[in-house]
């Protein structure tokens, strides 16, 4: 089955804590990102990978890094996490960046 | 940045009626999308426009890009419980720094009444 898959579905953390989310598609898609989403705000793009070994910043990147060193894996890590990244989390994936965009259930993550 | 605004907020009807909701934006896009999201969900996609007067139909859903490409709007006929979610339009531009990336509306936030 086609998908997106992300990990953990839920965590709670301290501040400052390294966390490292996991996103996994098997589609064979080359564009990935990774999305906020924050009641009244929708969804914000965080950072996003056109292929392997390229990522560039999204709208909201400050406090996020992100890794693409295979084209399945797109890994969301925060190093030092702060409670307003206390947020619901989407990793998705498409063909292109101009094609369907696939989402992962979600992550909710809460700092403390 | 770009930005969308969405409406209505939330809206609570009776299975059986017609629901419309619409999306503005400050700046021209080349593809609107909706999505629909359901809770515990990732985002799906339901219609997909690519051309500025477009209007697409999927199902019970009817789906326009407005003619300035600033804008759309989705319809949903004969509402049923089912179609209760969070609905979310989405702007895509077409490459340069803002290539693949969406951007997204507030969200519609859709009840329906059997």
């Amino acid at each position: 089955e086609a998908q997106v898959t992300q990990n953990p579905r839920y965590l709670i953390t301290v501040t400052g804590k390294k966390l490292t989310v996991t996103c996994s598609q098997n589609m064979n898609h080359e564009y990935m990102s990774w999305y906020r989403q924050d009641p009244g705000l929708g969804l914000r793009q965080i950072y996003y990978s056109m292929n392997v070994e390229v990522t560039d910043k999204g709208d909201v990147p400050e406090g996020y890094k992100v890794s693409r060193k295979e084209k399945r894996n797109f890994p969301l890590i925060l190093e030092s996490p702060s409670p307003n990244q206390t947020s619901l989390y989407f990793c998705a994936s498409s063909f292109t960046g101009f094609t369907e965009a696939f989402f992962g259930q979600g992550t909710r993550l809460t700092v403390v | 940045g770009q930005q969308l605004n969405q409406s209505p907020q939330s809206m609570f009807i009776q299975e059986g009626e017609d629901v419309s909701m619409n999306c503005t934006s400050s700046s021209i896009f080349n593809t609107w999308l909706w999505y629909k999201q359901d809770p515990g969900e990732g985002p799906v996609l339901l219609i997909a426009l690519y051309k500025a007067g477009e209007l697409t139909s999927n199902g019970r859903l009817t789906a326009q890009f407005g003619i300035t490409r600033k804008d759309s709007f989705l319809n949903i006929s004969a509402s049923i419980p089912s179609d209760v979610g969070i609905y979310f339009c989405a702007g895509q531009s077409a490459g340069g720094t803002s290539y693949g990336k969406l951007t997204f509306g507030q969200g519609t936030i859709l009840t329906v009444h059997p």
